[in-house]
């Protein structure tokens, strides 16, 4: 099955700093890519996607990438804000002969220092 | 507020047991998934359902086992309960239920077994 890692665990930035969080995956049939930003004892929420026929997307201070290739996507977060402070989870889709699959990444927890 | 609504918020039970998640998707939506959260596990998977029919399992114990109403909504039943079904129980809600649909997740159920 699908193998999506994620990197860092953790990340602390200045305020006004760009973070970074990277994941990749193993299942080139993976054809979706969420992001989800959760705030502590509340729901994931989505905060970008990317989807396999696109290299980039951006919106506002939040940009995603997909190197599929290489199998590999990153979020980036620029001009952070201490909101940004929560847990970032990504993930990764496709359709299998049994039905959809989704997995998540482990999570990243992100803190923006003010 | 994603428009996911899910019941009860807090479930304290003992071992052995069996509980009932209730999970209403957003208007429109026809397809509900269910994903386990545990602090060692990350978000996990379980099971899908459009249009009253499952369409795709994950991690689902045996233990478990749900499913979907003409109404639409969800319900995720867990029996034979363990210590470490203890967890928060998320349900999310899409359009169409394909690998590439946005979901959108409830709040959860937290779960708590002595």
């Amino acid at each position: 099955g699908e193998n999506v890692e994620q990197h860092p665990s953790t990340l602390s930035v200045q305020e006004g700093d760009s973070a970074v969080i990277k994941c990749t995956y193993s299942d080139s049939a993976s054809n979706y890519f969420p992001w989800y930003k959760q705030e502590l004892g509340k729901r994931p929420q989505l905060i970008i996607d990317i989807r396999s026929n696109v290299g980039e997307k951006k919106d506002q201070r939040i940009a995603v990438t997909l190197n599929k290739t290489a199998k590999h996507f990153s979020l980036h977060i620029t001009e952070t804000q201490p909101e940004d402070s929560a847990v970032y989870f990504c993930a990764a889709s496709r359709r299998g002969n049994t039905g959809n699959q989704f997995y998540f990444g482990t999570g990243t927890s992100l803190t923006v220092i003010p | 507020d994603s428009g996911v609504t899910q019941t009860p918020k807090h479930l304290i039970t003992a071992t052995g047991q069996r509980v009932t998640l209730r999970c209403s998707p957003r208007s429109g939506d026809l397809s509900v998934y269910w994903y386990q959260q545990s602090l060692d596990q990350g978000l996990q998977f379980l099971i899908q359902y459009y249009n009253g029919e499952e369409r795709a399992k994950g991690n689902i114990l045996e233990r478990f086992s749900a499913q979907q109403f003409p109404d639409l909504h969800s319900e995720l039943n867990l029996s034979s309960l363990e210590l470490g079904d203890s967890a928060l129980y998320f349900c999310a809600s899409s359009v169409q239920g394909t690998s590439t649909d946005t979901q959108y997740f409830g709040p959860g159920t937290r779960l708590t077994v002595l």
